[in-house]
């Protein structure tokens, strides 16, 4: 089973909006709503910012928000802040009964 | 308060073997998977394993598949990830997350296996 397709960074300026995206296959990302992101920040244990595909757990920011075309998953961050600045992986359910992580995201608030 | 605390550091030596912890508290046990994740050093994250705690069910990724053997102790809600015999690219953090309907939500502090050569 093959990572799933991050870009290795994007960047934006303070309050800017910035669009990560995740890119799979029928077996995967387009397959299933079982997709998550999450926010990794060094030396830290990941985060959980968004689950089944558009959905935001209690207590994450509302400027966190996910969407899905096809086999692409998508996680936008608007109003960026520099707390933002971290690694950032999707992760999908997949036909084989395990799950799969994206290759990673680092996102630089300049 | 939903915890995963993880067992301590370890540093081993090649050839060795290792046993290392991810205790549940604050939910019930089952009917939550727990799901162990790789990170090398700066690298990215990779499932490993998945066991659910009601049956011991169990599945591993084929990269981890008989490199590695999870399992559980419902009696403690403690989880298990353990080697029979380390090799040096063993050497990461290693994460235990509890997972339901394909959310990991809750995730350990991580553990620091360092193996030497």
């Amino acid at each position: 089973q093959s990572a799933l397709t991050q870009p290795a960074s994007v960047s934006g300026s303070l309050g800017q909006s910035i669009t990560i995206s995740c890119t799979g296959t029928s077996s995967d990302v387009g397959g299933y709503d079982f997709v998550s992101w999450y926010q990794q920040h060094p030396g830290k244990a990941p985060k959980l910012v968004i689950y089944d595909v558009s959905h935001r757990p209690s207590g994450v920011s509302d400027r966190f928000s996910g969407s899905r075309s096809g086999n692409t998953a998508s996680l936008t961050i608007s109003g960026l802040q520099a707390e933002d600045e971290a690694d950032y992986y999707c992760s999908s359910y997949t036909r084989s009964t395990i799950y799969v992580f994206g290759t990673g995201t680092k996102v630089t608030v300049l | 308060e939903v915890q995963l605390l993880q067992s301590g550091a370890e540093v081993k030596e090649a050839g060795e073997s290792l046993k290392i912890s991810c205790k549940a508290s604050g939910y019930s046990f089952p009917p939550y998977w727990i799901g162990w994740v790789r990170q090398m050093p700066g690298k990215g994250l990779e499932w490993m394993a998945f066991i659910y705690p009601a049956d011991s069910d169990t599945k591993y990724s084929p990269s981890f598949q008989g490199q590695v053997t999870i399992s559980v102790d419902k009696s403690i809600s403690t989880a298990y990830l353990q080697w029979t015999s380390l090799k040096a690219s063993d050497t990461a953090i290693y994460f235990c997350a509890r997972g339901i309907t394909g959310t990991w939500d809750h995730w350990g502090q991580g553990t620091l296996v360092t193996v030497s050569s």
